[in-house]
């Protein structure tokens, strides 16, 4: 069973639609991380959120906006979103900001129609 | 600038025999980490295993096991013993390391299949 846990585990939505991600750990983390992953590519880094301030915006878009509640929650804001934004978005934590391995969900499998 | 190269798209080996992953990656970083993780089609990615640069002993992780050699600027994978459940995307991966909020620098992956 994986410790960070990603909700929904897919989702499909009209590019009109507003919809959230959603993303939890417990195991005291103080840095969450959103990727984007097409098929068969490696993980594209989005932001990073550390002491849940956010500490890295790789240039994304403003259709995606994160959030991070709390230490242990991270939410990714979807809004008017294109087709080429379907794709597998992972969340990881890790125990700080710093060189720590990161601990990945299972993934939101997002299509946009 | 950090680049990661895995160069074996796809490889295959039969179950129970020991496959090797190549990984090369590119740096004017002093002291860094490499880490290898797997993706299978559950879709999670799980770390294989680490390597701080500044040891020089190969990390092992039971059946897993790097070879890491600094100066070549390369960190493969060994797999030995393979079972079905090895089947899966390995990526190779690089991280500096000094400041927060440290990103991965992913390789392109390597399709592992372990044939029965």
């Amino acid at each position: 069973d994986t410790e960070v846990t990603q909700t929904p585990k897919h989702l499909v939505m009209g590019m009109t639609n507003k919809k959230s991600l959603k993303c939890e750990q417990h195991m005291g983390h103080r840095a969450m991380y959103w990727y984007k992953q097409k098929a068969k590519k490696p993980p594209e880094l989005m932001f990073v959120y550390s002491y849940e301030k956010l500490s890295i915006n790789e240039s994304v878009p403003s259709r995606f906006s994160p959030e991070c509640p709390n230490s242990s929650l991270l939410n990714l804001h979807l809004h008017a979103l294109q087709p080429e934004d379907s794709a597998l978005y992972l969340c990881a934590s890790s125990l700080t900001g710093g060189a720590q391995p990161q601990h990945f969900g299972d993934g939101t499998r997002l299509s946009i129609l | 600038a950090q680049t990661v190269t895995q160069s074996q798209p796809e490889m295959s080996v039969q179950e129970a025999e020991t496959v090797t992953l190549s990984c090369t990656y590119d740096t004017s970083e002093n002291n860094y980490y490499l880490f290898w993780y797997k993706q299978p089609p559950s879709r999670q990615m799980i770390l294989v295993i680490r390597q701080e640069a500044y040891k020089q002993q190969n990390a092992t992780e039971n059946r897993f096991s790097v070879n890491f050699q600094k100066a070549a600027k390369s960190f493969s994978l060994k797999i030995s013993d393979s079972q079905l459940g090895d089947t899966a995307m390995y990526f190779c991966a690089f991280m500096k390391a000094r400041g927060t909020g440290n990103q991965f620098y992913f390789g392109t992956g390597t399709s592992l299949t372990v044939i029965p």
